[in-house]
């Protein structure tokens, strides 16, 4: 059982590059999230979604867009990347209310 | 305006003696607590939560308690165990907002052997 993987785990990107980051959930989860997390901070909400073919905007969502066409799928797109987003991205999913199932990250470096 | 909030950025205590983790938040619609703690490398584990319906939650060594009219809730740890070394992360919901939690900042524990 897989739980939540996401790909790539590394990643460095020039400014103005484009990217997508992979989430994928083995669990039949509704809901999925986006959440960044940079140094010192909390995790911060990018973008969620409650079920297949829905999205939303959280808490820090300008310069990406997400997409959920299947439910086991979730992406995080940058289409120009800047050096402020430089972080690390964890995907999560849950179902109903049940605690977050997190992946292990994608180490973003932007230059 | 940070509505979770971790005033600790670190804890060191022995191992053996209990651990204290604080968090305090000042959204009074949120119903739902959690405890997620974090590996280097990893992403957060859950660990503990609590409704707001309740004022304690145990759960072998790790108890979350839960103080509505002060807005506070801690993370007990007793006893505290090397292997207890991580990020601990409070975040806390709304069950009205599609299951978004807000984070505090992490407060990172260190047990000594």
């Amino acid at each position: 059982n897989a739980g939540v993987t996401q790909t790539p785990k590394f990643r460095v990107l020039k400014t103005g590059q484009s990217m997508t980051l992979l989430c994928a959930q083995d669990m039949n989860h509704e809901y999925m999230y986006w959440y960044r997390q940079d140094p010192g901070m909390g995790l911060r909400l990018i973008h969620y979604s409650v079920g297949e073919g829905t999205t939303a905007k959280g808490e820090v969502p300008d310069g990406y867009n997400v997409s959920r066409l299947k439910k086991q799928n979730f992406l995080l797109g940058l289409e120009s990347a800047a050096p402020s987003q430089t972080s690390v991205y964890f995907c999560a999913s849950r179902q109903g209310h049940s605690p977050l199932h997190f992946g292990n990250g994608t180490r973003l470096t932007v230059t | 305006d940070q509505q979770v909030k971790q005033n600790s950025p670190s804890l060191s205590v022995q191992e053996g003696r209990i651990s204290i983790l604080n968090c305090d938040y000042t959204n009074s619609m949120f119903d739902y607590f959690l405890w997620y703690k974090k590996y280097p490398a990893e992403g957060p584990t859950f660990l503990i939560s609590i409704s707001s319906i309740k004022d304690k939650n145990e759960d072998g060594r790790f108890t979350v308690f839960l103080n509505k009219s002060a807005k506070h809730l801690s993370l007990h740890i007793v006893p505290s165990q090397p292997g207890d070394s991580a990020v601990y992360f409070c975040a806390a919901s709304d069950r009205n907002s599609a299951g978004k939690s807000t984070f505090g900042d992490g407060t990172t524990l260190t047990v000594k052997p």
